[in-house]
């Protein structure tokens, strides 16, 4: 079975532009979580779906940052205008929650660098 | 609230001695608790979880960890240290408040180094 997918792994790109993750999470899930990691800050949780409705979203840094979830199988994370600040590795999960005791599978993350 | 906290951001072990990792919890619930283990560049892996049952949980690559509800813990164990095992882990527990049932709150992580 495919895992969550990612794309792209690696994003290069210049303060100021915007910048788009995208995610696909795994088939029959129903939660989706986006995660953002950084040396100084660690595994910070961003935004969290539910049936794809935003259900906490109390860890976007601020209104540059905004994600969507179109539908069960497809998620966006996107940067507009991007820092320096914002390089992290960015991670995206989704779990079960009717079965899975919370249990998250973790995508292999976007490495972003903002010059 | 549910919280998390691991107690020492690095451990440095030799090669064949006992690994131990240390998480505290607290939660207004019957807690789930789980350990995600994450290599360089790459994302986290569960490596066991409590939910409910015995309290000794065993996972993958030979660790385990028992909950102790008296201690409020759920410390990570492996009796022989394999250099393959050094990696960042993360413990989590479930979130408990209103629609965020579904979220995990993670621990800051503990780095293990293996020393050969």
């Amino acid at each position: 079975d495919a895992g969550v997918i990612q794309s792209p792994r690696h994003e290069v790109t210049e303060m100021g532009q915007e910048v788009t993750l995208r995610c696909k999470p795994i088939s029959g899930h129903n939660s989706l979580f986006w995660y953002r990691q950084t040396m100084m800050r660690g595994l910070e949780l961003l935004i969290y779906f539910n049936n794809n409705v935003p259900i906490d979203d109390s860890g976007m840094p601020e209104d540059r940052f905004s994600a969507k979830m179109p539908n069960a199988s497809f998620s966006t994370l996107k940067i507009q205008p991007s820092e320096p600040r914002d390089s992290a590795v960015y991670f995206c999960a989704s779990s079960f929650d009717r079965a899975s005791y919370n249990e998250q599978f973790f995508g292999p993350g976007t490495r972003l660098t903002v010059l | 609230a549910q919280s998390v906290t691991q107690l020492g951001s690095h451990v440095s072990v030799s090669e064949g001695a006992l690994v131990l990792l240390r998480c505290n919890y607290s939660s207004s619930v019957p807690p789930y608790l789980f350990w995600y283990v994450q290599y360089p560049n790459q994302g986290l892996q569960l490596l066991l979880k409590y939910t409910t049952g015995a309290t000794l949980v065993k996972g993958i690559n030979g660790f385990e960890a028992e909950f102790k509800k008296s201690e409020t813990s759920f410390h990570l164990t492996k009796p022989s240290a394999h250099m393959s095992d050094a990696a960042e882990y993360f413990c989590a527990v479930r979130d408990a408040y209103g629609g965020s049932q579904g979220n995990l709150i993670f621990g800051k992580g503990t780095k293990l180094s293996v020393k050969p």
